[in-house]
C-alpha cells in the first residue's frame, strides 16, 4: 500500500531527448513536491504545488517543468535533458496542516 | 543565506555507543526542524521534528537557537540505525518549502 508512487523508478533518456516522470499519491495531500538529489548532494526542491498553485524555485532551470492535472498526479518533464540533469528525482507530498513530508522511492534518471 | 549544514558525511560508532549528528543551520526567521531518515533501500522518512519534542526509535534532537543547531542524538547506537539522516528546515506557518542538509550516513559497527 505505498502512498507515494513514482514511475519509472528508473529512466534512460538521450541527450537532448524529452522526458516525463511521473508521481501519483493516495494520501489526498493538497501539497506535492519535486526535488533533484545529486551523488553525495542534499535533496533540492525545484518546485511545488498548493493545490493547482504553481510555486517554482528561483533557481530551477527553465529546462524543468511541471504539471499537476489533479490531486493524485504531477508529473515532471524535462524538455531538453543535459548530461548534468543526471539524477535521482524525488516526488513527496504534505498535507494541510502537517508539515510531514511522504516521499516517493525517487527515480533515478541517467542521460547519455 | 539559508542553509542547512550538516559538517559529518560519515559517522562511525560501535554498538552500544552514544550517537551525535550534528546540523547547524541558517534561517532568518523561526523556523521548524526536522530530521529524515533514510535505511537502505527505502524510501526517505520523517524521523522527528523539533516541536514535538518526542523521543523516536531512542532518538532526541533539542533545537538550540543561540548555537542555531539541532543535533541528533541517542544514548547507546543500534546495529538498526545504520542509515544515512538528513536535517531540514522549514519556514514559519504557511510556508511550504523545505531546505536539506546534505546528510550523514551512520553506521553502527558490531
Amino acid at each position: 500500500d505505498a502512498m507515494v508512487i513514482q514511475n519509472p523508478r528508473y529512466q534512460v533518456t538521450q541527450f537532448g531527448k524529452p522526458v516525463t516522470l511521473s508521481c501519483s499519491q493516495t494520501l489526498n495531500h493538497n501539497v506535492m513536491y519535486w526535488y533533484q538529489q545529486k551523488s553525495s548532494q542534499a535533496p533540492k526542491l525545484l518546485f511545488h504545488y498548493y493545490d493547482k498553485d504553481f510555486n517554482n524555485e528561483a533557481d530551477t532551470p527553465d529546462n524543468f517543468q511541471s504539471r499537476r492535472p489533479n490531486t493524485s498526479f504531477c508529473f515532471l518533464d524535462i524538455r531538453s535533458p543535459g548530461l548534468g540533469d543526471a539524477a535521482m528525482y524525488l516526488c513527496a507530498t504534505r498535507g494541510q496542516g502537517s508539515y510531514e513530508q511522504y516521499f516517493g522511492p525517487g527515480t533515478r534518471l541517467t542521460v547519455t | 543565506a539559508q542553509r542547512v549544514t550538516q559538517p559529518e558525511k560519515l559517522l562511525s560508532v560501535f554498538k552500544g555507543a552514544p550517537v551525535e549528528l550534528k546540523c547547524n543551520y541558517s534561517y532568518s526567521g523561526s523556523p521548524e526542524l526536522f530530521w529524515y531518515v533514510q535505511y537502505s533501500r527505502q524510501r526517505l522518512q520523517l524521523l522527528l521534528r523539533h516541536i514535538s519534542r518526542e523521543s523516536i526509535k531512542g532518538f532526541t534532537a533539542d533545537l538550540n537557537k543561540g548555537e542555531t543547531s539541532f543535533h541528533l542524538k541517542k544514548p547507546f547506537a543500534q546495529e538498526e540505525d545504520s542509515a544515512m539522516y538528513y536535517c531540514a528546515l522549514s519556514g514559519a506557518s504557511g510556508t511550504y518549502k523545505y531546505i536539506f542538509g546534505t546528510g550523514t550516513r551512520l553506521k553502527v559497527l558490531a
